[in-house]
């Protein structure tokens, strides 16, 4: 939490390809980290997380990777789809469990 | 399965007028958030309250921001004198101390 970096900011991808996304953040004392999928107009949908106990979690397409070592984790989406076209954003939790988010990552899937 | 509400979805106001946004968080939760998006921008967050207090505020949470919870459902957030740049998505959350926090659908503020 507290400073949040995520990359890319803009990802192009034909269908069925993959697409990654990576988080870095400072607070070492995290640990819990989620991702969230926002389509215009619409709330932060949490899509998958992860806790500091494991390093890696995986929900049919979409996987999330951990290393607190080098303070980062990454979201993976396989096999992409149109209707994975979205902003995507990490947002690891500051103090008081509020959530951080980062500047997000407007992913594109092309038929 | 349980859902956090907003109302109004939309509002509209003059420069310089009040506007009180509402939430319901989940029923037993005990910690509320409200956050901002300004259009095509990151959420931010703007405040957290737990056991009828403010827990901690961001810098944009001004003297011109408070919120409230007058009764044991509801979550508001009171602008006093909006400015055109308080233009922006308002999101409610609650989080009961163990999951994740779960945001309502926003009210989107509009100010001319």
């Amino acid at each position: 939490g507290e400073n949040v970096e995520q990359h890319p900011s803009t990802l192009s991808v034909q269908e069925g390809d993959s697409a990654v996304i990576k988080c870095t953040y400072s607070d070492s004392a995290s640990n819990y980290f989620p991702w969230y999928k926002q389509e215009l107009g619409k709330r932060p949908q949490l899509i998958i997380d992860i806790r500091s106990n494991v390093g890696e979690k995986k929900d049919q397409r979409i996987a999330v990777t951990l290393n607190k070592t080098a303070k980062h984790f990454s979201l993976h989406i396989t096999e992409t789809q149109p209707e994975d076209s979205a902003v995507y954003f990490c947002a690891p939790p500051g103090g008081y469990n509020k959530l951080i988010f980062g500047a997000g990552t407007r992913l594109a899937v092309h038929p | 399965e349980p859902e956090v509400t907003q109302t109004p979805s939309h509002q509209v106001t003059q420069m310089g007028q009040e506007v009180i946004l509402r939430c319901v968080p989940i029923s037993n939760h005990l910690y509320f958030y409200w956050y901002r998006q300004i259009l095509g921008q990151k959420v931010e967050f703007l405040v957290s309250f737990y056991n009828n207090e403010i827990s901690e505020k961001s810098e944009i949470f001004d003297d011109q921001f408070s919120v409230e919870r007058p009764d044991g459902s509801n979550f508001t957030l009171k602008i006093r004198s909006t400015k055109l740049e308080d233009s922006a998505m308002y999101f409610c959350a609650s989080y009961g101390g163990i999951e994740t926090q779960y945001f309502g659908p926003g009210t989107r503020l509009l100010v001319l």
